[in-house]
């Protein structure tokens, strides 16, 4: 079975400053990856995808990620945060015909 | 804005309870999965339809039903409700094209 595993539960930077939130998978075939944005209160919002091709995706709101088979890794980086970016990020696989979801990385970003 | 809605937004129950949620999709969106978020944890699957047909399931007991309507409006049923169905429970449609779930903005289920 597919699993996700994102390694920090909690990550606090300051606004402007660059942030990366890690991302590891499991899979032994090919896969889509996925990253998704949660606000308080709030559903999912995709901010970006790997299907195939580029292996440095780029997504909404300045966000990008690159996707590095060998290290089984999608880590998702931002060059400088700001305050509304605050918020849960989960990185989910998919498997099938589901989507497995990381247990989520909150960022907190402080002025 | 995913076009995906949800209602209600928010629903109390009681232990033993039966509950209906419901989703509707994105036009020509005709596959579903739902999710069920609790505290503090990602989402879990629960099970998908396509065209109104169970199309795999997690790991949820039986009393976790759905069903699918061809206008792309789906329901989650929980019969016999339980402390632990307490949670937030996600819709998502598929988009065939780009193969992406799109997420409505929920439904919070509490269970006393």
């Amino acid at each position: 079975a597919q699993s996700v595993t994102q390694l920090d539960s909690q990550v606090p930077v300051f606004e402007e400053a660059p942030v990366e939130l890690r991302c590891n998978y499991s899979s032994s075939v090919s896969v889509y990856l996925f990253w998704y944005v949660q606000y308080p209160n709030q559903g999912l919002q995709l901010l970006l995808k790997y299907l195939s091709g580029s292996t440095l995706v780029k997504g909404i709101n300045g966000f990008e990620a690159e996707f590095n088979k060998s290290q089984t890794s999608f880590h998702l980086r931002k060059p400088s945060v700001h305050i509304s970016d605050t918020a849960e990020y989960f990185c989910a696989v998919s498997s099938g015909n589901k989507l497995v979801f990381g247990a989520g990385t909150i960022l907190r970003v402080k002025s | 804005e995913t076009g995906v809605t949800q209602s209600p937004t928010h629903l109390i129950k009681t232990r033993g309870q039966q509950v209906t949620l419901r989703c509707s999709s994105q036009s020509g969106h005709n596959t579903v999965s739902w999710y069920q978020q609790a505290l503090g944890q990602g989402p879990q699957f629960i099970f998908q339809y396509y065209r109104e047909e169970e199309n795999g399931r997690g790991n949820f007991p039986p009393r976790f039903s759905g069903l699918q309507f061809p206008n792309y409006s789906s329901e989650l049923n929980v019969n016999a409700l339980e402390l632990d169905d307490s949670a937030l429970y996600l819709c998502a449609s598929t988009s065939a094209s780009t193969d992406t779930q799109y997420f409505g903005p929920g439904t919070r289920l509490t269970v006393l």
